[in-house]
């Protein structure tokens, strides 16, 4: 089962930040934090990952809290195109690195 | 570069036959991954491969897939026989490190219909 919980649905005008949370509050010390999207009918798509400190990319900011159970994704200025479903997901380690999908938050981004 | 391409992009097939899927990762990724998502449910992992060795075949349904990845190149996912319920959107994954800090990169997925 996925490790993380996500709000199903969001939406956000276009040119504004989209925020999207997701709770991961048993997440261990050595897992983590990773996000994908997935735009209708494509693969999924890697957009960040972080352990502990925040990262930045050039597609999106990863805040994570300092007790790391919960993290943010923030895109700064999302267009009609970041509408996607995105996943948050705590990697799993030891000798696989699959990765566990939850069912993910649909972001709607509004003309 | 190329990224990661699926054969064949859909397939329909009736109850009973076989289908193989294939999968090229993205050349010099020696990680390849399996993934479906059935109607409705979420994205399932499938198995791993570390060039032509299965890491973790855990996420296999049963008997009826076969996985297989001769050389360390492309990868087979063969269904036989199929059943209506395997109906749904494989998607295949490679990366680059067997540490697993890099990305995993996803191909467009073939969507197989079992009728």
């Amino acid at each position: 089962d996925a490790k993380t919980t996500q709000p199903p649905s969001m939406d956000c005008a276009e040119g504004r930040a989209a925020n999207l949370p997701c709770n991961h509050s048993t997440i261990s010390g050595n897992e983590y934090v990773y996000w994908y999207r997935q735009i209708h009918s494509q693969g999924p798509q890697y957009i960040i990952h972080g352990l502990k400190n925040n990262e930045t990319n050039e597609m999106a900011s990863l805040i994570i809290t300092e007790d790391r159970k919960s993290s943010t994704l923030i895109l700064p200025h999302a267009t009609l195109r970041d509408t996607a479903v995105y996943y948050c997901i705590v990697r799993v380690g030891g000798s696989s690195y699959k990765l566990i999908f939850g069912s993910g938050t649909r972001l709607l981004v509004r003309p | 570069e190329a990224g990661v391409t699926q054969f064949p992009s859909h397939s329909v097939i009736e109850k009973g036959q076989t289908v193989t899927l294939r999968c090229d990762p993205i050349s010099g990724h020696d990680n390849l991954y399996w993934y479906r998502r059935v109607m409705g449910k979420e994205i399932k992992f499938l198995l791993h491969f570390v060039k032509e060795s299965k890491q973790d075949e855990s996420g296999m349904p049963n008997n009826r897939f076969l996985a297989e990845r001769t050389g360390g190149t492309y990868s087979t996912l063969k269904v036989q026989p199929a059943e209506l319920e395997d109906s749904g959107v494989y998607f295949c994954a490679s990366s680059q490190v067997t540490s697993g800090l890099y990305e995993q990169y996803f191909g467009p997925g073939t969507r197989l219909t079992v009728t």
